[in-house]
């Protein structure tokens, strides 16, 4: 079935520090690949996505890399601050984009030290 | 420009009872999904509904149901409550054909005793 793993399960880096969270997926049809940023008691919130026609997407300190042939993507967040301290969710489509279906990673908590 | 609403933020009951969560989507979008958060998980897909039809379906037991409206809304009934129930219930946005780049609402915490 389906399937979405996602590693490190927490990490810890120092302010100012570069941090890259890994996922690996298993539906080869899987063509949309978004990351979630949750605060504490907050909404899961869209941080940046990517789809399978392109490789990498970047926006200002956060970036997305994508390997369609090992089935694998990642976060990357450079120059972190203590703001961006959350757990962090990747995610991929059952199949192929437009079926709705999100299966999600495991989550990453992500904690900046000042 | 609305964004995605949900009610009530927070609700208890006790196991056998039946529950009724409700959704707005984002202004323009037309699909909602409901995912069930248990604590320190990632969301879980139960289903989701376009055109006032459940067009995908999760693995979750018939106990849980859904609804849309005309007006785009949904509600979420879970039937005969566990103590498993129990978790925070978020719905997403998203517009019929790019329906995989979804918005969540805040949510509703559900406790079940």
């Amino acid at each position: 079935g389906e399937n979405v793993e996602q590693h490190p399960s927490t990490l810890s880096v120092q302010e100012g520090d570069s941090a890259v969270i890994k996922c690996t997926y298993s539906d080869s049809a899987s063509n949309y690949f978004p990351w979630y940023k949750q605060e504490l008691g907050k909404r899961p919130q869209l941080i940046i996505d990517i789809r399978s026609n392109v490789g990498e997407k970047k926006d200002q300190r956060i970036a997305v890399t994508l390997n369609k042939t090992a089935k694998h993507f990642s976060l990357h967040i450079t120059e972190t601050q203590p703001e961006d301290s959350a757990v962090y969710f990747c995610a991929a489509p059952h199949g192929s984009s437009n079926t709705g279906k999100l299966i999600f990673g495991q989550g990453t908590t992500l904690q900046v030290k000042p | 420009d609305a964004g995605v609403t949900q009610s009530p933020t927070h609700l208890i009951k006790t196991r056998g009872q039946q529950v009724t969560l409700r959704c707005s989507p984002k202004s323009g979008h037309d699909t909602v999904s409901w995912y069930q958060q248990a604590l320190g998980q990632g969301p879980q897909f139960i289903f989701q509904y376009y055109e006032e039809e459940e067009r995908q379906r999760g693995n979750f037991p018939d106990r849980f149901s859904g609804h849309q409206f005309p007006n785009y809304s949904s509600e979420l009934n879970v039937n005969a409550l566990l103590l498993g129930d129990s978790a925070l219930y978020l719905c997403a946005s998203s517009l019929g054909d790019s329906s995989d780049t979804q918005y969540f609402g805040p949510g509703t915490r559900l406790t079940v005793l």
